[in-house]
């Protein structure tokens, strides 16, 4: 079974720190996504990464993906309010469903 | 494109009583999934179909739960005696993977309370 594991759970942040979201997963894939999700809405694609070494960026976010270590990271670059959300890691199973992290909430603080 | 679209968004109903949450994917996917979202459970699968078959169910939680696809523009999810577990924010998503299309898309989601 797809296990993904997402750390830190919960991240409290100042505006203008860097922070790192970590997502490791147990099973081979060929695909990871990154979904962002506001308090009482829907899921919003962030990013999808598709191969080794592959490396996505949007405004302070960047994300990167590890193949061989199973791991994806998603940095935060000098954070800003706007970017408190609960941001969640999605690895496609051996068939077409997203198997999901149990989130990370981020709070950005002045 | 509208997107996918769920309703109700939001449903309370009384223990016991059938609740059918309705979902319309997005025009030419031909992948919907069901996904139930709670605070201690996060994000789980419940169930996905492909041109309208159901290929996993493995995991929708008992024998109250059903879906059905009659068509590619809709499908439903059915709880039939609801109970207090099964409070939870549902949404429904739709996919077309192919070369050049990895995106999932999902629903506003229906937001399920059983007293």
């Amino acid at each position: 079974e797809l296990k993904v594991e997402q750390n830190p759970l919960f991240l409290s942040m100042q505006e203008g720190k860097n922070y790192t979201i970590y997502c490791n997963y147990s099973t081979t894939s060929d695909r990871l996504y990154w979904y962002r999700q506001d308090p009482g809405k829907s899921l919003e694609s962030l990013f999808v990464l598709l191969s080794n070494g592959a490396v996505k960026q949007e405004g302070r976010l960047m994300a990167s993906l590890d193949t061989k270590a199973r791991l994806s990271t998603l940095h935060i670059t000098a954070a800003v309010h706007d970017l408190s959300a609960t941001y969640f890691c999605a690895v496609k199973s051996t068939g077409y469903a997203l198997n999901f992290g149990k989130g990370t909430s981020l709070l950005v603080t002045p | 494109d509208a997107g996918v679209i769920q309703s109700p968004r939001h449903e309370v109903t009384e223990m016991g009583q059938e609740v059918t949450l309705r979902c319309k994917p997005i025009s030419g996917h031909d992948y919907l999934f069901w996904y139930r979202q709670t605070m201690m459970r996060g994000l789980e699968l419940l169930i996905y179909f492909n041109n309208n078959v159901p290929i996993d169910d493995s995991g929708m939680p008992e024998d109250r739960f059903s879906a059905k696809m009659p068509n590619a523009s809709f499908s439903t999810l059915k709880i039939q005696p609801s109970e207090p577990r099964d409070s939870a924010v549902y949404f429904c998503a739709s996919s077309f993977p192919r070369q050049g299309h990895y995106g999932y898309t999902f629903g506003s989601g229906t937001r399920l309370t059983v007293v």
